[in-house]
């Protein structure tokens, strides 16, 4: 059965903190990316990679920057947390190619910063 | 700008009705169209997807109709059950880079 694991369900950080958001998928996907999920505003792009040591800006890459050291694990990392990056964050991995539009979802970890 | 619009926001059906939800985009460079589901707690999971050049797809009780020339497609939910109360996401996967763009999502809600 395929999966994607994310560190935490939830976490609470102080405006300032260094975050670190792990992802570890177990189907030898190329593809891994990082959502950001908000009421009304579905899910948008942080940051994708293709390959290890690759990355790519999604849509909001703003504050935000990404490590794929291994080709299982996606790290998301939130270099001075701010109150507007309180959300839901969502790791997905995929196949390449004509696979790639079906992505795999982690449950979620729901950040807060206070 | 590439843009994927999806209505309604939030849906409440009694069980046994047909929920259809809807999304148009702009951009043609995209080439694919899945719709995802998402429970509570959970993260989304690939329900059911079409290409471009076919008009319908079935698969069980969710259909899935797409107007190229209008770029708009909706997703119908036949004999609908309590179990399908979920958030469902249209998205499009653009051509070049194989990134999805996802819609705002709808909350479907669906009374015994």
């Amino acid at each position: 059965d395929v999966k994607v694991t994310q560190s935490s369900r939830y976490l609470v950080k102080r405006t300032g903190e260094k975050v670190f958001l792990e992802c570890v998928q177990d189907m030898d996907h190329e593809n891994m990316f990082w959502y950001r999920q908000d009421p009304g505003l579905g899910l948008r792009l942080i940051y994708f990679s293709y390959d290890v040591k690759m990355k790519e800006k999604g849509d909001i890459p703003e504050g935000y920057s990404v490590s794929r050291e291994k080709k299982e694990r996606f790290s998301l990392i939130l270099e001075s947390a701010s109150t507007n990056q309180t959300s839901m964050y969502l790791c997905a991995s995929s196949l390449r190619g004509l696979k790639s539009s079906e992505q795999y979802f982690g449950p979620g970890t729901r950040l807060t910063v206070t | 700008q590439q843009q994927v619009k999806q209505s309604p926001q939030s849906l409440i059906v009694q069980k046994g009705g047909i929920p259809i939800i809807n999304c148009a985009y702009e951009n043609t460079a995209f080439d694919y169209f899945p719709w995802y589901q998402q429970f509570p707690g959970k993260g989304p999971a690939l329900l059911i997807a079409i290409r471009p050049d076919v008009s319908e797809k079935k698969e069980g009780r969710f259909t899935i109709s797409f107007n190229k020339s209008a770029k708009q497609f909706s997703l119908h939910i036949m004999d609908s059950q309590p179990g399908d109360s979920a958030t469902y996401f249209c998205a499009a996967r653009t051509f070049i880079e194989g990134k999805l763009i996802f819609g705002q999502g709808t909350t479907l809600q669906v009374k015994p």
